[in-house]
């Protein structure tokens, strides 16, 4: 079964801390896995596209690393800021279920001022 | 506008109602998707639309039927719903499905739907 899985559950950390948060998937075979921004009761926003055969992007102070050998990926956010604070979602595309992006639960991110 | 749009952006119903979902795309993209959100689960998704042609229904009830008269247009048509539907409907658009190099997703900010 192609599965999501985001750790840990929730994050609170003080301003212009660099963090990090990982996203699990169960099997290799993926198209690509993209990170997402989730505010509270809202859409989300694309943050970051990853392709397979990439191993990271950047933009701005985001950085996510792919590695799909074991189906892992990070996203680094270096010096948090209040701003921050939102649930941040992982999706991937897996290759053989290719009309559909599995979702981690997310990651509930809290930077305190 | 610009992005992804969904009206309305929150809708009470009851068990009985009709109502519908309108989400509109003015990024020029090929591909559109319903999600469902529920409280404390992943993101769901629902059905897939290229071109006007629906090319994933993840078995999802028949109290729930998609419209995509265009590219740029994607409704969703309920009726007989029942509480456990309440939830976050979220709209997205791509410029290809899932399977292409374009298929970056971008999203609406959703209906918030309850259904007494």
């Amino acid at each position: 079964k192609q599965e999501v899985t985001q750790i840990p559950a929730a994050l609170s950390v003080p301003e212009g801390e660099n963090l990090v948060l990982n996203c699990s998937f169960t099997d290799s075979a993926i198209y690509n896995l993209q990170w997402f921004r989730q505010d509270p009761g809202k859409g989300l926003t694309s943050l970051l596209l990853i392709q397979s055969s990439q191993r990271e992007q950047t933009s701005g102070r985001l950085n996510a690393s792919l590695d799909k050998s074991s189906g892992r990926s990070t996203l680094y956010i270096a010096a948090s800021q209040p701003g921050d604070s939102a649930t941040y979602l992982c999706a991937v595309t897996f290759l053989y279920n290719n009309n559909d992006m599995r979702f981690g639960a997310g990651t509930r991110l809290t930077v305190k001022p | 506008e610009t992005g992804v749009t969904q009206t309305p952006r929150h809708l009470v119903m009851g068990m009985t109602n009709k109502k519908s979902l309108k989400c509109e795309q003015h990024l020029g993209h090929n591909a559109m998707y319903w999600y469902k959100q529920s409280a404390k689960k992943p993101l769901e998704l629902m059905f897939v639309y290229n071109f006007k042609e629906q090319t994933e229904n993840n078995s999802v009830p028949s109290r729930f039927s998609p419209e995509c008269p265009n590219s740029s247009h994607l409704f969703l048509h309920l009726h007989t719903l029942q509480p456990e539907d309440s939830a976050l409907y979220l709209c997205a658009s791509s410029q290809g499905i899932t399977s292409s190099s374009y298929n970056e997703q971008f999203f609406g900010p959703g209906t918030r739907l309850t259904v007494l």
